[in-house]
């Protein structure tokens, strides 16, 4: 079973801050995955990534970033929040592409 | 476009009965498909995963796979209230990049 950690777990934030989701596993995974999930809907991939310095666009057009200079963390970056980012975002990572995803506990983020 | 297609629900079971889930992918090329559990609020949890046509069964737990239907489907078995969730059906697409999720089928199980 894969250890795979979200911080925070909830952040209400003001319209127009800076914020940065975590993500960190401890499975040596080199594919990693950012998905967002409003209340009752579908997951949406946001971002993802094969390994260090490799990040792509998912699915669903997002205005953050992402970063993965280390193999275990792979942090999510919202220049400038607001109140439609407001949503679950959850991290998932897995051993290879045809495999299974593991997924952290999610960051339940509301933006004032 | 990829598509994943499950029935919104809820489907309703006694407990103890046989929960039946269903899924379609409309990617012939996809290779891997696996069902995952996600209660409300929570993240998914992964609950089967399947790779060849056929059955393959864990504990309460079977998953069948027809690729030339494109179908896969999950059942439950001795179904509990504590297994009330939505549960969620993703295939790897042939591209085999990323996983593609439906929209989740909820299962309410009544004591």
């Amino acid at each position: 079973e894969a250890d795979i950690y979200q911080t925070p777990r909830y952040l209400v934030i003001g319209t127009g801050k800076k914020i940065t989701l975590e993500c960190s596993q401890t499975m040596g995974h080199d594919k990693m995955y950012w998905y967002q999930q409003d209340p009752g809907m579908e997951l949406h991939l946001i971002h993802y990534s094969y390994g260090v310095n490799s990040t792509e666009k998912g699915d669903l057009s997002s205005e953050s970033t992402v970063s993965r200079i280390r193999t275990e963390h792979f942090p999510l970056t919202l220049e400038s929040a607001r109140p439609s980012h407001t949503s679950q975002y959850l991290c998932a990572s897995s051993e290879k592409v045809l495999r299974e995803q593991y997924f952290g506990p999610g960051t339940r983020l509301t933006v004032t | 476009q990829k598509e994943v297609e499950q029935n919104s629900g809820p489907l309703s079971v006694p407990e103890g009965a046989i929960a039946s889930l269903n899924c379609t992918y409309s990617d012939r090329g996809s290779q891997s498909f696996f069902w995952y559990r996600q209660y409300s609020g929570k993240s998914p949890e992964l609950i089967m995963f399947i790779y060849s046509n056929g059955d393959k069964e864990d504990g309460r737990f079977t998953a069948q796979l027809n690729k030339a239907s494109q179908y896969v489907s999950l059942l439950i078995r001795d179904s509990q209230p504590s297994d009330s969730a939505t549960y969620l059906c993703a295939v790897t697409n042939s591209g085999y990049s990323t996983l593609t999720f439906g929209k989740g089928t909820m299962l309410l199980v009544s004591p």
